[in-house]
């Protein structure tokens, strides 16, 4: 099956300590995303990638970082400079020829404690 | 700058009502539009999406929304509801880079 998966599903960290956030897709899909939800806000992008080795930082990216080593694979790091991490964060992939439309993974809930 | 508004942050309505979850986008070109579903602690779904061709576009589960060029607006529509259709909807606009623009969300709740 093809698809978009996200782990873990619930996440818990300690004020002060890095997490990463893994996202894999098995759709040969060109484009990654990353997204954060709050509850009333939306969803705000945090980082995206077009190609392998290339990013760009989205509306909200101070305090996260990513990598885009692999086509498949589009982990995201919470850093400790993150004031406010406890959100849920989704991926998305998108290929180049389906007009923007974006498949979405289940998200990772993060909670800091 | 591009923008998606949803009218509405919540809407309740009875089982087997009708119901209309506003839409409205601010673009200066050409746009492809698109409805997603979000069930509690998932991610988000395509309910519908509106490229070129026929203004009405519709879904599966029966949804439809209508691409209206003049008054920059998508609205979904269902004519009766049915307590599965409870979750956030999301409105959302495609935007250069290959990124979307989401608007900020409608929770509906069907009550019996």
């Amino acid at each position: 099956d093809g698809g978009i998966t996200q782990s873990p599903k619930y996440l818990f960290r300690k004020e002060g300590q890095n997490v990463t956030l893994s996202c894999e897709q098995n759709l040969n899909h060109d484009a990654m995303y990353w997204y954060r939800q709050d509850p009333g806000q939306g969803l705000r992008l945090i980082y995206y990638s077009q190609i392998v080795n290339d990013f760009q930082k989205g509306d909200i990216a101070e305090g996260y970082s990513v990598s885009r080593e692999k086509k498949e694979s589009f982990p995201l790091t919470v850093t400790s400079a993150q004031k406010n991490p406890t959100a849920f964060y989704l991926c998305a992939s998108m290929s180049f020829s389906s007009y923007n439309e974006q498949f979405f993974g289940p998200g990772t809930r993060l909670t800091v404690l | 700058a591009q923008s998606v508004t949803q009218l509405d942050s919540q809407v309740p309505v009875f089982e087997e009502a009708p119901v209309e979850l506003r839409c409205n986008y601010s673009s200066s070109v050409s746009v492809y539009l698109f409805w997603y579903v979000q069930y509690p602690n998932q991610g988000l779904q395509l309910l519908l999406k509106y490229l070129s061709g026929s203004t009405l576009v519709e879904s599966i589960n029966g949804f439809e929304a209508e691409f209206n060029k003049s008054q920059t607006s998508f609205h979904l529509r269902k004519p009766s509801v049915h307590i599965s259709d409870t979750a956030e909807y999301f409105c959302a606009a495609s935007h250069q880079g290959g990124k979307l623009i989401f608007g900020q969300g409608t929770e509906l709740s069907v009550k019996p």
